[in-house]
């Protein structure tokens, strides 16, 4: 079945540090990857999406890349700040009348002034 | 901008209470799904609806049901409650088939 699979946590980083979280996917056909946030206490956020191979999706400063070759997303940012600390999902969908969002575990990424 | 609603933003029920959940998608959006985070984990998609006909199910259990009305709000009902239950309900909307679902804050259900 369909499934994601990413690095787990928690993640602890020094201000400006670079960060990476590795996702890698499971899946038939060619679905849409997405990494969502959630603060503590609230619901999710669309962080960046990528809608076919080789799309780069970006935002705030963190991009990741779809890669089929290697099934992968993997989120990364150059320089963190302590306001990025937050859980950070990998998901996949495929859109259409089934749209729904399979994702991974979460991976908390915690950063230290 | 208007963003997704849902009320209550936190309940406490006993066990083998009732509880009903409910959803107001953002304005002009027709489709609405359903998702139970557990303490810890990744959201699991229950059910969703477009244009208030059930589009797909997902791990949603027996004792549950929802709908989505005339006016695109959905409602989640949770019979015979288990302490399993407690957890947090999030809803998203969207319109059409797009990829980008919106999130509301989320329920946050405890079963004692």
């Amino acid at each position: 079945g369909n499934s994601v699979t990413q690095m787990e946590g928690p993640v602890t980083l020094s201000e400006e540090a670079f960060l990476t979280i590795n996702c890698t996917y499971t899946a038939t056909g060619y679905p849409s990857l997405f990494w969502y946030v959630q603060y503590p206490g609230e619901g999710l956020q669309l962080l960046l999406k990528a809608t076919k191979a080789d799309d780069k999706g970006s935002n705030k400063g963190f991009e990741a890349t779809y890669r089929k070759e290697t099934t992968s997303f993997h989120l990364e940012k150059g320089s963190v700040q302590v306001s990025d600390s937050a859980v950070y999902f990998c998901a996949l969908s495929y859109g259409g009348a089934t749209n729904k969002l399979i994702f991974g575990t979460g991976t908390l990424l915690a950063v230290q002034p | 901008a208007a963003g997704v609603i849902q009320s209550p933003r936190h309940l406490i029920k006993e066990k083998r209470e009732t509880a009903t959940l409910k959803c107001y998608p953002i304005p002009r959006h027709d489709t609405v799904y359903w998702y139970q985070q557990g303490p810890g984990q990744d959201p699991q998609f229950l059910i969703s609806f477009y244009e208030k006909m059930q589009s797909d199910k997902g791990s949603i259990p027996d004792r549950f049901s929802a709908q989505q009305f005339s006016d695109y709000h959905s409602e989640l009902n949770m019979s015979s409650l288990e302490l399993g239950d407690s957890a947090l309900y999030f809803c998203a909307s969207t319109r059409g088939d797009s990829y980008e679902q919106y999130f509301g804050p989320g329920t946050r259900l405890t079963v004692t």
